[in-house]
């Protein structure tokens, strides 16, 4: 089956500094990846779709200077939280397709801690 | 047991028995859905699909029912077993220029050995 890697699985940072997440998909080339954000016992909630090599398309609300996704690669994506703060605490959970259209394949996800 | 996810986000079933967990989308343009089942800290898993061409499918000891006339989507599992306790979750994909998958609320299984 696909893998999606996440990484790191938890990171605690002090507030005003960035942390990066990656996400990788392991043994296939990923269309689309999906950046998600889940708070304690609620549902995913789509932050960005990000093509390869095209700028990620955000969703309203999503501040893009503040969630900075880079999708260099068929197989890596990064979403570096910029100047993190406590509100910015979070699951963060990344996925990725093969196809325009057909099953998600997600990371892990990672849980971010700002002190 | 039965429950509409929006309004009984718990369902709690005996061992053994079937499950039915439905949900509710709103986008008439989507055309492909996804269960997910979630454990505590970790990604969603898929469970099974379906698209917007089809009314039912089904898995092993799974059913998704699609009704697109009400926007209804219901995942059914038979012999409920402990290892299916978790969050369930249906996607739906939303097509258009950029092809996008949302999540529904959620309903948390617990079955009860």
């Amino acid at each position: 089956g696909a893998v999606v890697s996440q990484h790191p699985s938890r990171v605690i940072c002090k507030s005003g500094t960035s942390v990066k997440i990656e996400c990788r998909s392991l043994d296939f080339q990923a269309t689309t990846m999906f950046w998600y954000r889940q708070f304690p016992k609620k549902s995913l909630m789509l932050m960005a779709t990000s093509n390869e090599g095209s700028k990620a398309t955000y969703e309203q609300g999503v501040e893009k200077d503040k969630f900075l996704i880079n999708h260099a690669s068929l197989t890596l994506s990064t979403l570096t939280v910029t100047s993190a703060h406590p509100e910015d605490s979070s699951f963060y959970i990344c996925s990725a397709r093969k196809q325009s259209v057909g099953e998600l394949f997600f990371g892990e996800g990672s849980r971010l801690t700002v002190l | 047991g039965e429950s509409v996810g929006l309004h009984l986000p718990t369902l709690s079933v005996q061992e053994g028995d079937n499950s039915i967990i439905n949900c509710a989308y709103s986008n008439s343009a989507s055309d492909y859905f996804i269960w997910y089942k979630q454990e505590s800290g970790k990604g969603p898993q898929f469970i099974i699909d379906i698209r917007s061409n089809m009314d039912k499918r089904q898995g092993q000891r799974v059913t998704v029912l699609l009704n697109k006339t009400v926007k209804h989507l219901s995942l059914q599992i038979a012999a409920t077993q402990p290892g299916d306790s978790a969050v369930y979750f249906c996607a739906e994909n939303i097509a258009g220029g950029y092809q996008k998958v949302t999540f529904g609320t959620g309903t948390k299984l617990q079955v009860i050995p």
